[in-house]
């Protein structure tokens, strides 16, 4: 069956420093991937979507990796900061957003 | 710009009571919604999807129902909880102009006491 894992134990980093998470897949051949941040008690915010044929994308301090070969995501924040804390997840889609798989999420834990 | 409210953020209902959640989307038309349920120690998991009023696609077999009386209004419902439905529930949309990304709202705390 498919699977999506993501880091399952917390991500503590100092200020300043590049958070890297994880997200690996099985069993699956996604036509794109997504990465959200959810902070306690709210609901999940998109923040990039990376498609099969795109190796890379960045947004501001952000940037996505994504190799089809390894099944594998990176979903680094570069010169973090306290408020990038947060549990970030990612979500496998191939078309119908019915469809997407969504892992468990990774807790980051930035500190000053 | 979109917004999507949902409410009540949280309540605590004793089994076999009724249970009625709403959302609504502004600031689009013809919406897909949305409603997932994420437990403690699990991904998100779609309880339900609609594409349009009266459409709606059960993804799980379950205790609960959705309907959607208008196009930017959607209600998740159960007739008799059960302590195993307790959980974070989310209300969502998309749309073509979206494409696969889905916004969500604030989200509701549900404890089945």
């Amino acid at each position: 069956s498919q699977k999506i894992e993501q880091n399952s134990e917390a991500l503590n980093i100092q200020e300043g420093k590049t958070a890297t998470l994880t997200c690996n897949y099985t069993n699956y051949s996604p036509a794109y991937l997504q990465w959200y941040r959810q902070d306690p008690g709210r609901g999940p915010v998109f923040l990039l979507l990376i498609r099969e044929n795109e190796k890379e994308k960045r947004k501001e301090r952000l940037k996505v990796t994504f190799d089809t070969t390894l099944k594998q995501s990176l979903f680094h924040i570069t010169a973090s900061q306290p408020a990038d804390s947060a549990t970030y997840l990612c979500a496998l889609g191939a078309g119908n957003n019915r469809k997407l798989i969504w892992g468990l999420g990774t807790s980051l834990a930035v500190n000053p | 710009s979109q917004t999507i409210h949902q409410w009540p953020a949280t309540l605590v209902q004793p089994v076999g009571s009724p249970l009625s959640l709403e959302c609504t989307v502004e600031g689009t038309s013809n919406p897909n919604l949305y409603w997932y349920r994420q437990a403690a120690g699990r991904g998100l998991q779609l309880l339900f999807y609609s594409v349009g009023i009266g459409q709606i696609s059960s993804e799980v077999p379950q205790n609960l129902s959705a309907s959607r009386p208008q196009d930017r209004q959607f209600i998740l419902s159960s007739k008799k909880l059960l302590l195993s439905d307790s959980g974070f529930y989310l209300c969502a949309w998309s749309t073509a102009v979206s494409g696969n990304t889905i916004y969500f709202g604030e989200g509701s705390w549900l404890t089945v006491v």
